[in-house]
């Protein structure tokens, strides 16, 4: 089955700076790629999705990459700040008219210093 | 337009004992899928359901079931509870049913196995 290995497991930034965090995912079938926030008591709050027809995808402060044939995608968080401190989970999927499901990352715990 | 709703909140059972989950997901969804949050295994995938049908299932045990209503709502069942069921259990719903789309989580329902 699908696995997906993230790094790193914590980043600490300084405010302002920019944050990057990296997927590895070992299924060549997998097509779509969302990256999770989540915050202390909360659920996970998807942020910013990729399809493997796009290579990269940008909203805002928020990008993600995708390089298919490497088998990895990368979130690029620019200019932090304090509330960006969260986990932050990417997973890997395939569509399958069997039914879908999320592999997830083992997370990394973003801090971002004032 | 309302969330994804999960009752409980918090549970706290007893070793052996069984104990029912709630989702009810954001008007219009079909799709419920359930995953499991410890910070030993991370994020794990259980089930999936469409259209009152079980679609998809994750590598637990017989212990762990579900089902969906005809209303979409659903419900996961743990018998035969085990200290090591302890964990934050998420369900996400989503709207389309052959392609991966942005599954929105829940809050989770927290369960302490004592």
């Amino acid at each position: 089955g699908e696995n997906v290995e993230q790094h790193p497991s914590t980043l600490s930034v300084q405010e302002g700076d920019s944050a990057v965090i990296k997927c590895t995912y070992s299924d060549s079938a997998s097509n779509y790629f969302p990256w999770y926030k989540q915050e202390l008591g909360k659920g996970p709050q998807l942020i910013i999705d990729i399809r493997s027809n796009v290579g990269e995808k940008k909203d805002q402060r928020i990008a993600v990459t995708l390089n298919k044939t490497a088998k990895h995608f990368s979130l690029h968080i620019t200019e932090t700040q304090p509330e960006d401190s969260a986990v932050y989970f990417c997973a890997a999927s395939k569509s399958s008219a069997a039914g879908n499901k999320l592999t997830f990352g083992g997370g990394t715990r973003v801090l971002v210093k004032p | 337009k309302a969330g994804v709703t999960q009752t409980p909140r918090y549970l706290i059972k007893t070793r052996g004992q069984q104990v029912t989950l709630s989702c009810s997901p954001i008007s219009g969804h079909r799709s419920v899928s359930w995953y499991q949050q410890t910070p030993g295994q991370g994020l794990q995938f259980l089930f999936e359901y469409f259209s009152e049908t079980q679609r998809n299932k994750g590598n637990f045990p017989g212990r762990f079931s579900g089902r969906q209503f005809s209303n979409s709502r659903s419900e996961m069942n743990v018998s035969t509870l085990e200290l090591g069921d302890s964990a934050l259990y998420l369900c996400a719903s989503s709207l389309v049913r052959d392609k991966n789309y942005g599954y929105t989580f829940g809050s989770g329902t927290r369960l302490t196995v004592v």
